[in-house]
């Protein structure tokens, strides 16, 4: 059983370009959670979604990101015109139905916005 | 709010047993974790405890849970170099639900 998969595993951007960061949870996994975690520092919580809805965006900055998990295919977290400030390693995690089952995180994928 | 606190660093000697430490304020928290990090790769999930437990072993791995002082230890015996590497405390109010985590204890063995 393959575990979270996130690609690309290093994503070089210039200032003003736009990042894709894609996620495929566990097999059997409905919920996926996307992480940030800047330099020296801890994870900080973005985003949950379900299939084909956002449930808790309250981490997500209001401007620029936005995420989606489409009935076929994995998730995807966006950032548009991206910023020296968004540098860091955004980690996907996912959790199958119900309440007795912790998060699986992915290897993350490190951002650099020369 | 919710805060979660760890210290920054920890050295221990080949053989010899850590103790990682972590406080927190929100008392509603039901389900503490703890992650490990090694670098350039993502978090692998240690053991985990109920906020109804006082103790969970796991092998090596003893953690303690202290409700009143709101603490968590997590307890690695026979330290050994593999387990150098960054270790995260993180809670939740619900398995599989968003997790607020502490900035992380690097852990360095030493030969």
């Amino acid at each position: 059983n393959a575990g979270v998969m996130q690609n690309p595993r290093h994503l070089v951007r210039r200032r003003g370009q736009e990042a894709r960061l894609r996620c495929s949870p566990m097999k059997g996994h409905s919920h996926v959670y996307w992480y940030r975690q800047l330099p020296e520092e801890g994870l900080k919580f973005m985003v949950y979604l379900q299939k084909e809805n956002i449930i808790d965006e309250s981490g997500m900055p209001k401007e620029r990101f936005s995420a989606e998990f489409p009935k076929e295919g994995p998730s995807i977290l966006r950032i548009q015109q991206v910023v020296r400030g968004d540098s860091a390693a955004y980690f996907c995690a996912s959790s199958p139905p119900g309440r007795d089952s912790p998060l699986h995180f992915g290897n993350g994928t490190r951002l650099t916005v020369t | 709010g919710e805060d979660v606190e760890q210290s920054l660093f920890l050295s221990v000697r080949e053989g010899d047993s850590s103790v990682i430490n972590c406080t927190y304020t929100d008392s509603s928290s039901t389900y503490l974790y703890w992650y490990k990090q090694e670098p350039g790769a993502g978090l692998q999930l240690l053991t985990y405890i109920f906020s109804n437990m006082d103790m969970k072993q796991d092998q090596r791995l003893t953690v303690l849970l202290n409700k009143k002082d709101k603490h968590l230890s997590l307890r690695i015996a026979d330290t050994q170099t593999g387990d150098s590497a960054i270790y995260f405390c993180a809670f939740s109010r619900a398995a599989g639900n968003k997790l607020t985590f502490g900035g992380g204890t690097r852990v360095l063995v030493k030969p």
